[in-house]
C-alpha cells in the first residue's frame, strides 16, 4: 500500500543553517505530496505541495520537488530561523492521506 | 484559505464521562472530514472518515462505539469520546476537505486529558 517514510528527528540547527529533511515515498498510481508544519501546541499547516513529477513547491524559504525517479519529496531551506521550529511532516494523497513520523526541529539562536 | 476550526481546544474531564469536540469549515462546504489522533513525539493515526449524511468510515482497531462520528452538515462534523478513560488522552485533529481530490484543511486540534 501506499506510504511515507521521513527522517527521524529530532534535528537541532543554528540560526541561519541550511536544512535538508528527507521523504521518501511508495505509492501505486501519481499521488500529490505535500510538507505540513505543526508548531508547538497548534494543528497542521499546509506548507507546500506538488501535484506531478517534477513540480516544485515552495513557501516562506523552504522547497521540496517531486522526484518520481527516487521517489522522493526532500524539504529544503537555505537558511533556517529560530520561527522555523516545528514538527514537520510529509504526507501523500493517494485515495486517502498517508503522513510520515513527523521530525522535529529546533533551531537555535 | 479555508479555514477549519475545532472546539473546544482544551477539556480536561473525569474519567467515565463523554466529550464532544466539534469541527467546523468556515468558509467551505466540507463534503469529507477526517479525525486523527495524535501521540506525543508520533504522527498522525487516521480514526474515521465521516461524508456528510452518512455513517463514518472507522480505521482498523478504532472502536465506533467508543469514539461516535456525526457528520450532519456540510460545515459540522462531531467526534464525541464515550466514557472516557485516561488512556484515551490525547491530541484530536480533524481535518476537512471541499471535493474528492481537494486540499486537505486542519483544525487546530482538541487537547483531551482524562482524569
Amino acid at each position: 500500500g501506499d506510504s511515507v517514510t521521513q527522517m527521524e528527528g529530532p534535528v537541532t540547527l543554528s540560526e541561519e543553517a541550511c536544512l535538508t529533511i528527507n521523504c521518501t515515498y511508495t505509492a501505486t498510481g501519481y499521488p500529490s505530496l505535500f510538507w505540513y508544519v505543526q508548531y508547538p501546541g497548534e494543528g497542521l499547516q499546509l506548507l507546500l505541495k506538488a501535484t506531478k513529477a517534477d513540480d516544485k513547491g515552495s513557501n516562506k524559504g523552504f522547497e521540496a520537488t517531486y522526484r518520481k525517479e527516487t521517489t522522493s519529496f526532500h524539504l529544503e531551506k537555505g537558511s533556517v530561523q529560530v520561527s522555523d521550529s516545528a514538527v514537520y511532516f510529509c504526507a501523500l494523497l493517494g485515495n486517502q492521506f498517508y503522513f510520515g513520523t513527523g521530525t522535529s526541529l529546533t533551531v537555535i539562536p | 484559505g479555508a479555514v477549519v476550526s475545532q472546539h473546544p481546544s482544551w477539556v480536561i474531564c473525569k474519567s467515565g464521562t463523554s466529550v464532544k469536540i466539534e469541527c467546523r469549515s468556515l468558509d467551505f462546504q466540507a463534503t469529507t472530514m477526517f479525525w486523527y489522533r495524535q501521540f506525543p513525539k508520533q504522527s498522525l493515526m487516521l480514526m474515521a472518515t465521516s461524508n456528510e449524511g452518512s455513517k463514518a468510515t472507522y480505521e482498523q482497531g478504532v472502536e465506533k462505539d467508543k469514539f461516535l462520528i456525526n457528520h450532519a452538515s456540510l460545515t459540522l462534523s462531531t467526534l464525541t469520546v464515550t466514557s472516557a478513560h485516561p488512556e484515551d488522552s490525547s491530541f484530536y485533529i480533524c481535518s476537512a476537505r471541499e471535493g474528492a481530490g481537494g486540499e486537505l484543511f486542519f483544525g487546530e486540534g482538541s487537547r483531551l486529558t482524562v482524569l
